[in-house]
């Protein structure tokens, strides 16, 4: 089955200790994207990576670390969180040669909660 | 002002209404008009994609774009228990392969249909 996994699901961590959630997808896509989605202020870009070793900040890079070594996966990387991090964060992925422009495949999502 | 404006709802409406959800943005650029659906506890997919104005169906959704007013609407007819969700609306200047891939998300409306 065609999919974007991500884990975590649902993480409470303290500030200050590191953390990573993983992003893997099997559709062997090019694109894939960081998202976190917060009440009132809808889905905002982290970072993107148009393939291995290429990224680039979107939005709110700020606090946030990616790496892309392998195709399949995006691991985004809290190296000290806060508590203004707390939130639902998506990781997405768009096929080199999408049908449909830009369609992003969502991954399920990770709440993260930091104390 | 925020380049998306999406009325977050939330919306009831009875089953079997007609139902209307809207998004105005202000960058004239934007050429790709997306609907996202997402269901609580999942990630968005995709429900409709448009280029520049028109209309487009499929099914009970007609997706409209007005760009002349920077106005986007999402309609649903007859609708199902099963359409509650949050719909997205989503906008993009570039097609896959261009300066970003970035999408600019509406904040999302909330939809609950009532049997």
């Amino acid at each position: 089955e065609a999919q974007v996994t991500q884990n975590p699901r649902y993480l409470i961590t303290v500030t200050g200790k590191k953390l990573t959630v993983t992003c893997s997808q099997n559709m062997n896509h090019e694109y894939m994207s960081w998202y976190r989605q917060d009440p009132g202020l809808g889905l905002r870009q982290i970072y993107y990576s148009m393939n291995v070793e290429v990224t680039d900040k979107g939005d709110v890079p700020e606090g946030y670390k990616v790496s892309r070594k392998e195709k399949r996966n995006f691991p985004l990387i809290l190296e000290s969180p806060s508590p203004n991090q707390t939130s639902l964060y998506f990781c997405a992925s768009i096929p080199s040669n999408p049908s449909v422009p830009d369609t992003q495949y969502f991954g399920p999502g990770t709440r993260l909660t930091v104390l | 002002q925020k380049e998306v404006e999406q009325d977050p709802g939330p919306l009831s409406v009875p089953e079997g209404a007609i139902v209307s959800l809207n998004c105005t943005y202000s960058n004239s650029a934007f050429q790709y008009f997306m609907w996202y659906r997402q269901y609580s506890r999942k990630g968005p997919e995709l429900l409709m994609y448009t280029y520049s104005s028109g209309n487009k169906e499929d099914g009970r959704f007609t997706a409209q774009v007005d760009k002349s007013s920077k106005y986007i609407s999402l309609f649903i007819r007859d609708s199902q228990p099963s359409d509650s969700a949050t719909y997205l609306c989503a906008m993009s200047a570039w097609r896959y392969g261009g300066a970003t891939n970035k999408l600019i998300f509406g904040t999302g409306t909330l939809l609950a249909v009532q049997p």
